[in-house]
């Protein structure tokens, strides 16, 4: 089956650091365009970060740029978002869903829940 | 880029025909989709390129462009329709519209 699982959310204090993955099965993650999209409660999706299948090309929003870092791995057909810096308005569902060649995503996780207290 | 949708909320009766629209702050193209969205469950792409059906998806959703301004339409809306309906514009980078919330009247 095609599908995407996260994990590695939970709480967090302000300031601290958290490493999400999302794991792909019947995807090779390594020749995909992957993104991370995060919805903080009450509130609507919020696309943050993209990697292109050659990783030499990475794009994040405003709002994170400089604290969280997209990044994979081949062997573990794997990709991660780490963050750092975290603050209240971090917390949220985080995403990881996969962009066709259509330059929508097409195949979504469940999502992985991250609690920043402050 | 800044994805304008409206409304935000709307009450609706299984039958009714339902128009959700997003405006963008400058020219994208057809470079739009539309995803429906679950409490708990992950989004579902529906239409991309402004106007054509992901695979798999109702006929009864179609979407449609004027310019600047994106419309997706539920011909008929169904019982499992009542869900939250969010654009995508994909021209620079990704912005999300703000949501529309599809209530049962």
């Amino acid at each position: 089956e095609v599908q995407l699982v996260e994990s590695g959310g939970g709480l967090v204090q302000l300031g601290g650091s958290l490493r999400l993955s999302c794991t792909a099965s019947e995807i090779t993650v390594s020749t995909s365009e992957m993104n991370w999209v995060r919805q903080a409660p009450g509130k609507g999706l919020e696309w943050i970060s993209y990697i292109h299948h050659s990783e030499d090309t990475v794009y994040y929003a405003d709002s994170v740029k400089g604290r969280f870092t997209i990044s994979r791995d081949s062997a573990k057909n794997s990709l991660y978002l780490q963050m750092n810096s975290l603050r209240p308005e971090d917390t949220g569902v985080y995403y990881c869903a996969r962009e066709r060649d259509i330059r929508q995503f097409d195949i979504w996780g469940q999502g992985t829940m991250v609690t920043v207290s402050s | 880029i800044q994805m304008t949708q409206s409304p935000s909320s709307l009450s609706a009766s299984v039958g009714d025909r339902v128009t959700i629209t997003c405006r963008a702050s400058q020219d994208i193209r057809n470079d739009l989709g539309w995803y429906q969205h679950k409490p708990g469950k992950a989004p579902k792409l529906l239409i991309y390129a402004a106007s054509t059906l992901q695979s798999g998806v109702p006929s009864r959703f179609s979407g449609s462009r004027s310019g600047t301004d994106f419309t997706l339409t539920i011909s008929s809306l169904e019982p499992e329709d009542f869900a939250t309906y969010y654009c995508l514009q994909d021209y620079v980078y990704h912005t999300f519209g703000g949501g529309t919330k599809v209530e049962l009247k």
